[in-house]
């Protein structure tokens, strides 16, 4: 049963455009969402979160949205740079981040420069 | 500040031989500990996670085990390796909110 969806496994985006990332999540309990960016052969790097208090995070290049009642939350990066070119993984968690992260399958973000 | 200490880094191993991977975190009591595993063309795979000393939940049935002995350090073993359980592991730990990630073990199964 996975909780967290990343329906697209992959993503090609230009250099200077914008890359918007979804994931979807089927468990009402979430109430708090991270986004990772994991290269090949490293552990996964936190990048961003959100609490269900919330619909928007904004730092720096990258903003975070959440819509709860469609169970949906995206990663805007604006503008895309090559060095953005990795996995990106969502996350949820129980208890406002207090309970176990279950993660996204994961989509491959690659940057055409 | 906190670090994450994980080894080996990569590591192949014949079936039916144990395993015995460890996980050190720095700069910070009780956390949560968790061991991650991503398979090829799979997402993150939550296999442990720990509250605790002593404290050990399973996430998914399978041949692996861990341990926590002390509050700071995390043990994923196995007494026999399956050709499964090739994989790249990862350990982790939080305090509330964000976790934060080792460098990973490249585990082959040969």
């Amino acid at each position: 049963d996975q909780q967290v969806k990343q329906n697209s496994p992959s993503l090609s985006v230009q250099e200077g455009r914008i890359s918007i990332l979804n994931c979807d999540y089927t468990n009402s309990m979430f109430d708090y969402f991270l986004w990772y960016k994991k290269y090949p052969a490293e552990g996964p790097t936190f990048l961003i979160s959100i609490s269900s208090i919330k619909d928007k995070n904004e730092d720096g290049r990258f903003t975070v949205f959440l819509n709860k009642s469609a169970k949906h939350l995206s990663l805007h990066i604006v503008p895309s740079q090559p060095g953005d070119s990795a996995v990106y993984f969502c996350a949820a968690s129980e208890n406002f981040g207090n309970e176990k992260l279950t993660f996204g399958t994961g989509t491959r973000l690659t940057i055409i420069p | 500040s906190q670090t994450i200490h994980q080894w080996p880094a990569t590591l192949v191993q014949p079936v039916g031989s144990p395993l015995s991977l460890e996980c050190t975190v720095e700069g910070t009591s009780n956390p949560n500990l968790y061991w991650y595993r991503q398979a090829a063309g799979r997402g993150l795979q939550l296999l442990f996670y720990s509250v605790g000393i002593g404290q050990i939940s399973s996430e998914v049935p399978q041949n692996l085990s861990a341990s926590r002995p002390q509050d700071r350090q995390f043990i994923l073993s196995s007494k026999k390796l399956l050709l499964s359980d090739s994989g790249f592991y990862l350990c982790a730990w939080s305090v509330g909110g964000e976790a934060f990630f080792g460098q990973g073990t490249r585990l082959t199964v040969v």
